[in-house]
């Protein structure tokens, strides 16, 4: 299995623009994760899904953030309009149920400018 | 929603000798997972241990749980150079709070 796959890796944005992250999850899993990475603030979970529902969105910072899973093998975290606050590594995390173990990909590292 | 807190934030130690790593959290928890990052890696998961388990092991890694006391312990015997990382407990907790992370623990094993 290829595990998560994220894309893009690095992501270099102009504030005010809409940036788009890419997250393919391990096939058979249910669970996917979302998590915001800073020095400042650790790791923050946005929103998970189970089953491509989105159960908890409690994390999302505002309204600029939206997420979405349209099928099972993949999902979006949207930001729109980008600041340069958001700068950040975003990590998608996915599992076969929310009670085990999680898999993690690469992360998206993103700049605003 | 529920979130850990890891103790220490840092640690150095030298090689050969062990680690030591806590993790407390305030509320009731269904399991307690600890995460393993390399510098500008994505995480990987070590070891989960239920609620109802009291201590667990793999490899070089014993993991121990206190629900009385909210606590965990993680223990890596006989570091390596290569156990060079940052730490984080997770869990889940009650109702529909998804996995959540603490700050992590950045472990320096020097050679």
């Amino acid at each position: 299995d290829a595990g998560v796959i994220q894309s893009p890796r690095h992501e270099v944005t102009e504030m005010g623009q809409e940036v788009t992250l890419r997250c393919k999850p391990i096939s058979g899993h249910n669970s996917l994760f979302w998590y915001r990475q800073t020095m400042m603030r650790g790791l923050e979970l946005l929103i998970y899904f189970n089953n491509n529902v989105p159960i908890d969105d409690s994390g999302m910072p505002e309204d600029r953030f939206s997420a979405k899973m349209p099928n099972a093998s993949f999902s979006t975290l949207k930001i729109q309009p980008s600041e340069p606050r958001d700068s950040a590594v975003y990590f998608c995390a996915s599992s076969r149920g929310v009670n085990t173990e999680a898999f993690f990909g690469q992360g998206t590292r993103l700049t605003v400018v | 929603s529920q979130q850990g807190e890891e103790d220490p934030q840092a640690l150095s130690i030298q090689e050969g000798e062990n680690a030591t790593m806590n993790c407390s959290y305030k509320t009731s928890i269904n399991n307690l997972q600890w995460y393993r990052q390399n510098s500008g890696r994505g995480l990987v998961h070590l070891i989960l241990i239920r609620s109802n388990e009291r201590e667990k092991h793999s490899g070089r890694l014993r993991v121990t749980l206190d629900t009385s006391k909210k606590s965990s312990s993680l223990l890596i015997t006989a570091s390596r150079a290569a156990d060079t990382a940052s730490y984080f407990c997770a869990m889940i907790g009650g109702g529909a709070d998804g996995l959540t992370f603490g700050k992590g623990t950045h472990l320096i094993i020097q050679p």
